[in-house]
C-alpha cells in the first residue's frame, strides 16, 4: 500500500529533551517536507527537500533540523524542543514536479512541557 | 514569495445547501491549485486540483473555479451533506519542485 508513515504518533517531552520524529514514503518520490498545523494558522512549511541530500529552509525552519541521505525517509530533529514547537506535526511526499498530488502522513501529535 | 488568502474561516450550512470557499493568491507564475480536506483528526486528503490551463473541474458535487487574471480560485460543493463537515484547505503550487503554499483553512460545519 502507497502510504506515508510518521513515528511516533503522539509525544510528550520536556524542554531540552532532543527528539526525532521519523517519516518514510514507500512511492519512490523525489519532494518530502514537513508542516505544523497549529490552530488559525493552518499549515506551515518547516522545512522540504527535493532529493536527496537536498534540503531548504520553509517558513517556519527555526528550532528544526532535518536530514535526507535516503529517498525515502526524512527525520524532523528538534535538538533543544521549547513549549512554542507544541503542534501537529505532518510529513508530506510527492512527485518531484509540483503539479500533482502531495501525500501527507497522519500526524505527529508533539506536546513540550 | 506566494501569499494565500484564504476565506471564509469558518461556514456553517444546512443540509442539502451550496457551499462555496475563495481563495487568492499573488504570484501571476502559479499554476496549479489543489483543494485538500481534513476531517477531525485525520490527516490532509487532496479532493480535487485545477492547473493554470483549465477555467473549472468538476468531481460530482465538488467543482473548483479558476479565474487566472483576478489571481482567485473557489471550492464549491453542492447539496451538501454531514459528511462534508472538515476543514479546507486551498494550496498553491508554482514551478516543479518549488512548495506548496497553504491557507489557512475553512472549517465547513453541514448541520441536518
Amino acid at each position: 500500500e502507497a502510504q506515508v508513515t510518521q513515528n511516533p504518533r503522539y509525544l510528550i517531552t520536556v524542554t531540552g529533551k532532543k527528539l526525532t520524529v521519523t517519516c518514510s514514503q514507500n512511492m519512490n518520490h523525489e519532494y518530502m517536507s514537513w508542516y505544523r498545523q497549529d490552530p488559525g494558522l493552518g499549515l506551515r512549511q518547516i522545512y522540504y527537500s527535493m532529493n536527496v541530500e537536498v534540503t531548504d529552509k520553509g517558513d517556519v525552519p527555526e528550532g528544526y533540523k532535518v536530514s535526507r541521505k535516503e529517498k525515502r525517509n526524512f527525520p524532523l530533529i528538534l535538538e533543544s524542543p521549547s513549549p512554542n514547537q507544541t503542534s501537529l506535526y505532518f510529513c508530506a511526499s510527492r512527485l518531484g514536479g509540483v503539479l500533482g498530488e502531495q501525500f501527507f502522513g497522519p500526524g505527529t501529535r508533539l506536546t513540550v512541557l | 514569495g506566494e501569499n494565500v488568502e484564504q476565506h471564509p474561516s469558518t461556514l456553517s450550512v444546512q443540509e442539502g445547501d451550496s457551499a462555496v470557499i475563495k481563495c487568492t493568491y499573488s504570484d501571476s507564475a502559479s499554476n496549479y491549485f489543489p483543494w485538500y480536506k481534513q476531517e477531525l483528526g485525520k490527516r490532509p486528503q487532496l479532493i480535487i486540483d485545477i492547473r493554470s490551463n483549465v477555467g473549472e473541474k468538476k468531481d460530482q458535487r465538488i467543482a473548483v473555479t479558476l479565474n487566472k487574471t483576478a489571481k482567485h480560485f473557489s471550492l464549491h460543493i453542492t447539496e451538501t451533506q454531514p459528511e462534508d463537515s472538515a476543514v479546507y484547505f486551498c494550496a498553491v503550487g508554482g514551478q516543479a519542485g518549488t512548495a506548496l503554499i497553504f491557507g489557512k483553512g475553512t472549517t465547513l460545519s453541514v448541520s441536518s
